[in-house]
């Protein structure tokens, strides 16, 4: 049992380039979301799905696009990466409404240079 | 918009003592509260989940205790331990299952 699984671990990109993060989630979790981690910001939400082709935003999604087409996958789309996107970008999954805990992948640390 | 507080944001104790890290939300209308653990360059790993309907949940020399109507949860650490030292975070879930976090609380354990 993997749990939640993040690729890549860490990323450098260059102004303009665009990439997609990658989250698969192997426990049939319903609900599915995107954060980012920044000093003195705390972790905000990016983007969520609560569940197969469906999808929402969160807090923070400009410059962000995220997709859902199975349940075990959720990938997180930067369109043209800018400096303000360095961060530590963290995928969590979890059962249902607030019932079961979240579980959180090991992060992605993307620098935009 | 729901916002949460942690105090304090940094504390640093001796080895052995009992310690106390609070956590306050402005919106009592919350589905669960949960509190993490972060180690350096680290993902999150979940300590405890509370349930709105709960008063407390414990794990070990973890104890979590949440009162909803005051916006508030504590999280007591009995016993530090050096291995303790990590950034604890505080989120409330409200909604379709997303998570509003604190900024957290570093704690060092010292020997």
């Amino acid at each position: 049992n993997a749990g939640v699984t993040q690729t890549p671990k860490f990323q450098v990109l260059k102004t303009g380039q665009s990439m997609t993060l990658q989250c698969a989630q192997d426990m049939n979790h319903e609900y599915m979301s995107w954060y980012r981690q920044d000093p003195g910001m705390g972790l905000r939400l990016i983007h969520y799905s609560v569940g197969a082709g469906i999808t929402d935003q969160g807090e923070v999604p400009n410059g962000y696009n995220v997709s859902r087409s199975t349940t075990e996958d959720f990938p997180l789309r930067l369109l043209s990466a800018a400096p303000s996107q360095t961060s530590v970008y963290f995928c969590a999954s979890s059962y249902s409404r607030g019932v079961k805990p979240q579980h959180f992948g090991d992060g992605t640390r993307l620098s935009i240079l | 918009k729901q916002e949460v507080t942690q105090i304090p944001a940094a504390l640093s104790v001796p080895e052995g003592e009992n310690l106390v890290l609070n956590c306050s939300f402005t919106d009592s209308a919350i589905y669960n509260l949960q509190w993490f653990r972060q180690d350096p360059g680290k993902g999150l790993t979940s300590l405890l989940l509370i349930q709105s309907s709960q008063r407390e949940q414990t794990s070990g020399r973890l104890n979590a205790s949440l009162d909803k109507s005051s916006g508030r949860s504590t999280l007591y650490i009995a016993a530090s331990q050096p291995g303790d030292s990590a950034t604890y975070l505080c989120a409330v879930i409200s909604g379709y299952s997303t998570l509003t976090f604190g900024k957290g609380t570093m704690l060092l354990v010292s020997p």
